[in-house]
């Protein structure tokens, strides 16, 4: 039978271009989002995190913006390279309401880099 | 060891067996967490652990059962799974159970159940 599973939104750069992977959320008392990466067979991991007084952090290559009028956010990698390649989430610990580092995550982005 | 651990790493299963997944966690943190990633809904949380004491059941069925006898680990056991179960559970820590705190993943355990 017909296989039913996530259609993941792919994006796909040369290596050293840059790349810009988007992100919506649903609630606006959301005050805090985290960006994962998780590459073929491993867990997510870390890459950057803003809270909502701020609407632009920086890190090594990595940028992510947040609009909190239109409820977006976007993670920017500078001149992409191939390790880059994985499948990028946005997530948020404090939907729901609760304090206990609940995480709710996005469905992903998958970026590939081709050399 | 460093991080945080996931064995065994692929895990096959009928739907009568019993199996339990085990996570431990170098880190020094008081909080532990399964997640559920399966290829028809995004990565979802399943339990919380904060020191030792369950904070969050996230509607999960019976059927999952989890166990954190210490802060560095958790298990989760299996019994009478269905093959809709097949996925990657995730284990990840943190220092505590608490919004700002980074959560560390394991690798994961990939379960097919047939």
């Amino acid at each position: 039978g017909e296989s039913v599973g996530l259609h993941l939104p792919t994006l796909s750069v040369q290596e050293g271009d840059n790349s810009i992977i988007n992100c919506a959320y649903s609630n606006s008392a959301s005050d805090y989002f985290i960006w994962y990466k998780q590459e073929s067979g491993k867990g997510p991991q870390f890459i950057i995190d803003i809270r909502s007084n701020m609407d632009k952090r920086q890190g090594q290559r990595v940028t992510v913006l947040l609009n909190k009028t239109v409820k977006h956010l976007s993670l920017q990698i500078a001149a992409t390279q191939p390790g880059d390649s994985a499948v990028y989430f946005c997530a948020e610990p404090n939907a729901g309401g609760t304090s206990y580092g609940k995480l709710t995550f996005g469905q992903g982005t998958i970026l590939t880099v081709h050399p | 060891e460093t991080g945080v651990t996931q064995t065994p790493r692929h895990l096959v299963m009928g739907m009568t067996n019993k199996k339990s997944l085990k996570c431990e966690q170098h880190l020094g943190h008081n909080a532990m967490y399964w997640y559920k990633q399966s290829a028809k809904k995004p990565l979802e949380l399943m339990f919380v652990y904060n020191f030792k004491e369950q904070t969050e059941n996230n509607s999960v069925p019976s059927r999952f059962s989890p166990e954190c006898p210490n802060s560095s680990h958790l298990f989760l056991h299996l019994h009478t799974l269905q093959p809709e179960d097949s996925a990657l559970y995730l284990c990840a820590s943190s220092q505590e159970a608490v919004s700002y705190n980074e959560q560390f993943f394991g690798p994961g355990t990939r379960l097919t159940v047939l």
